[in-house]
């Protein structure tokens, strides 16, 4: 099946400094990525929607210039979450939808998480 | 803004009963899919429906998709201690691939 390889798995860093997240489809081509926050015992909550080769389109409320996202190729998309605070400290979900398989079904694959904790 | 409504938000069970989790909203959606996810992981898609009225089984689990593409529902039959998680169900929007995600059913059985 379709795999989304999401790196670092978790990252403690200092206030003020910059983090990147990776996000790869292993298996697939991305048409579109997703960046997702989750806060605890909540659920997922949408940053922002990534295309290939274009920029992102933000939800309301997120800051771009805050979380900068960077979708250079087909598999692989970018989180850098710059001059982090710890109200920042969280849980970064990426997911990639394409077509996958040997059925060529269209879907939707969640990465495994960052756990972001900014002290 | 598209809501999708979750109950019950928490849910704790003993092994062997039944349970079902609802999916609620007042917008229409192009699909419903449920996810369950562990702790300190992404979620895993369990199911994908299209089309108002659709019931599909996976093993112990059913679920059914409204009538109106509004809301959705997921039972389980003799709950395991494996069934404990976070239950998301997500909407597909008309004309994106955004997915909406619902409030959440944290579920545990115990054994």
């Amino acid at each position: 099946g379709a795999v989304v390889s999401q790196h670092p798995s978790w990252v403690i860093c200092k206030s003020g400094t910059s983090v990147k997240i990776e996000c790869r489809s292993l298996d697939f081509q991305a048409t579109t990525m997703f960046w997702y926050r989750q806060f605890p015992k909540q659920s997922l909550m949408l940053m922002a929607t990534s295309n290939e080769g274009s920029k992102a389109t933000y939800e309301q409320g997120v800051e771009k210039d805050k979380f900068l996202i960077n979708h250079a190729s087909l598999t692989l998309s970018t989180l850098t979450v710059t001059s982090a605070h710890p109200e920042d400290s969280s849980f970064y979900i990426c997911s990639a939808a394409g077509v996958s398989g040997q059925a060529g079904v269209y879907g939707y694959t969640f990465g495994s998480g960052t756990r972001l904790t900014v002290v | 803004t598209q809501l999708l409504e979750q109950s019950p938000q928490f849910l704790s069970i003993q092994e062997g009963e039944n349970l079902t989790v609802y999916c609620n909203s007042s917008s229409v959606f192009s699909s419903l899919q449920w996810y369950r996810q562990e702790p300190g992981e992404g979620p895993v898609l369990l199911v994908t429906v299209v089309t108002g009225g659709e019931v599909k089984k996976l093993k112990r689990l059913t679920f059914q998709f409204g009538d109106a593409r509004k809301d959705s529902s997921l039972h389980i039959t003799a709950a395991q201690p494996g069934d404990t998680g976070l239950y998301l169900c997500a909407g597909g929007d008309f004309g994106n691939e955004k997915l909406t995600f619902g409030t959440g059913t944290r579920l545990t059985i115990i054994p």
